[in-house]
């Protein structure tokens, strides 16, 4: 079973900080998906990673696919407020989806 | 340009009773996916279906539970004689072709009293 498991499960910080959130599994991905989602909403795809060692930028937000293409790090730097919602990963486009990490900047 | 549809966005069933939700995919896609998410939860996917065929239906529930995606009209997720652990956000999404980006929906709410 490929499962996905993201770190930390919850977060709480300060606009202007940055966080580094995690996607880690044992088994090895083709693929991997950042998916964020606000309340109330479905998940709208930020990126996705297919080469090991992969590095992807979307403006302040930097992916990182592992070089054995088990894990995945998401970098935000200087936090917005906008930036609040649930981050997910996903291995393979669709099947797994890991339990998200829920991320809120404060003003 | 619309997105995927889902409908109806809030639904309320009492113990017993039928559920269907609905799923318009984005025009020209042909791929839809059913996912269920628990409060405070990520998603758990449900079936993967493409017109008239299931593709996975891996995560899905034996009882009670069935999709479909007609040739003509949206997918519907149907669940019989509901429970109140079936309540929860069903999402849908719709891709161009397997293993390609997807599109969310706004969910369908289902509570179950």
């Amino acid at each position: 079973t490929q499962l996905l498991e993201q770190s930390p499960q919850f977060l709480s910080i300060q606009e202007g900080e940055n966080l580094t959130v995690y996607c880690n599994s044992s088994s090895v991905f083709s693929s991997l998906q950042w998916y964020r989602q606000e309340p109330g909403e479905g998940p709208v795809l930020l990126v996705t990673v297919v080469t090991g060692g992969e590095v992807k930028k979307l403006k302040r937000l930097t992916f990182q696919f592992g070089d054995a293409r088990k894990d995945s790090s998401l970098h935000i730097t200087a936090a917005q407020p906008g930036d609040t919602g649930l981050y997910l990963c996903a291995g393979e486009w669709y099947v797994r989806f890991g339990a998200g990490t829920r991320l809120t900047v404060k003003p | 340009n619309a997105g995927v549809m889902q409908n109806p966005r809030h639904l309320v069933r009492r113990r017993g009773q039928e559920a269907r939700l609905r799923c318009s995919p984005v025009k020209g896609h042909s791929h839809v996916y059913w996912y269920r998410q628990l409060p405070e939860e990520g998603l758990k996917f449900m079936v993967y279906l493409q017109k008239e065929n299931i593709i996975d239906e891996s995560g899905m529930p034996k009882e009670r539970f069935s999709a479909e995606f007609p040739k003509e009209g949206p997918s519907i997720l149907r669940i019989q004689q509901v429970v109140r652990g079936d309540s929860a956000a069903y999402f849908c999404a719709s891709s161009v072709s397997s293993y390609n980006e997807q599109f969310f929906g706004p969910g369908t709410r289902l509570t179950v009293l």
